[in-house]
């Protein structure tokens, strides 16, 4: 186990529904990463936050938003929902640095499926 | 930007016997590094093998080697003596030098051990 725990690991929810989904950073680590995963595919970088800032975004739209505490856990905030939404939802969190060493350690996940 | 791509949706694999997945990226930098994720069906990103660009050797762990080739811009794992544990979807990700830790994912490759 990494130590990054996220939480729930199913949701089910309403198109047009906000959800919130939390992430709880390993020990020592200050930056935190979320992704989307669809089904079948590869993880996409949704936006990035370090010491609680955000540091990089991918090609999200502005209803995908985030928050970074001060003891680095995190939120991803989804608002107005689409049946498109449905994927895992991955959080990683790193020690901040731009080094090899500096290794993203993932947490399980969160399906949310949205009908 | 930069993009991944794993040509080879599935490989299946004897147990014992030696498979070897493919990756190629594309990006104008100079410095990044590269990397091979497991994600089993418990779902949780696991890394298993990375490879700093400015080195030539080819990285080694265990039964897992990569042949990294800069020029042609392949970055290919090797995995000897398979196991039933190896099993499940891998990923080959893409991280800039200057970026922080927002990782590029491919689209994966889903590895099948027979006994």
């Amino acid at each position: 186990e990494t130590g990054v725990t996220q939480s729930p690991t199913h949701l089910i929810k309403t198109r047009g529904q906000q959800v919130t989904l939390r992430c709880s950073s390993q020990s020592g680590h200050n930056t935190v990463s979320w992704y989307q995963q669809a089904l079948g595919q590869g993880p996409q970088f949704i936006f990035q936050y370090y010491r609680e800032e955000e540091n990089g975004r991918g090609n999200f739209p502005p209803r995908f938003s985030g928050l970074q505490f001060p003891n680095y856990s995190s939120e991803l905030n989804v608002n107005a929902l689409e049946l498109d939404d449905s994927a895992l939802y991955l959080c990683a969190s790193s020690s901040g640095g731009r080094g090899p060493l500096t290794e993203a350690f993932f947490g399980q996940g969160t399906r949310l499926t949205v009908v | 930007a930069q993009t991944v791509t794993q040509s080879q949706p599935e490989m299946s694999v004897q147990e014992a016997e030696t498979v070897t997945l493919s990756c190629t990226y594309d990006t104008s930098e100079s410095d990044y590094y590269l990397f091979w994720y497991k994600q089993p069906p418990s779902r949780q990103m696991i890394l298993v093998i990375r490879q700093e660009a400015y080195k030539q050797q080819n990285a080694t762990e265990n039964r897992f080697s990569v042949n990294f080739q800069k020029a042609a811009k392949s970055f290919s794992l090797k995995i000897s003596d398979s196991q039933l544990g190896d099993a499940a979807m891998y990923f080959c990700a893409y991280r800039s030098a200057t970026s922080g830790s927002r990782l590029t994912f491919g689209e994966g490759t889903q590895l099948t051990v027979n006994p």
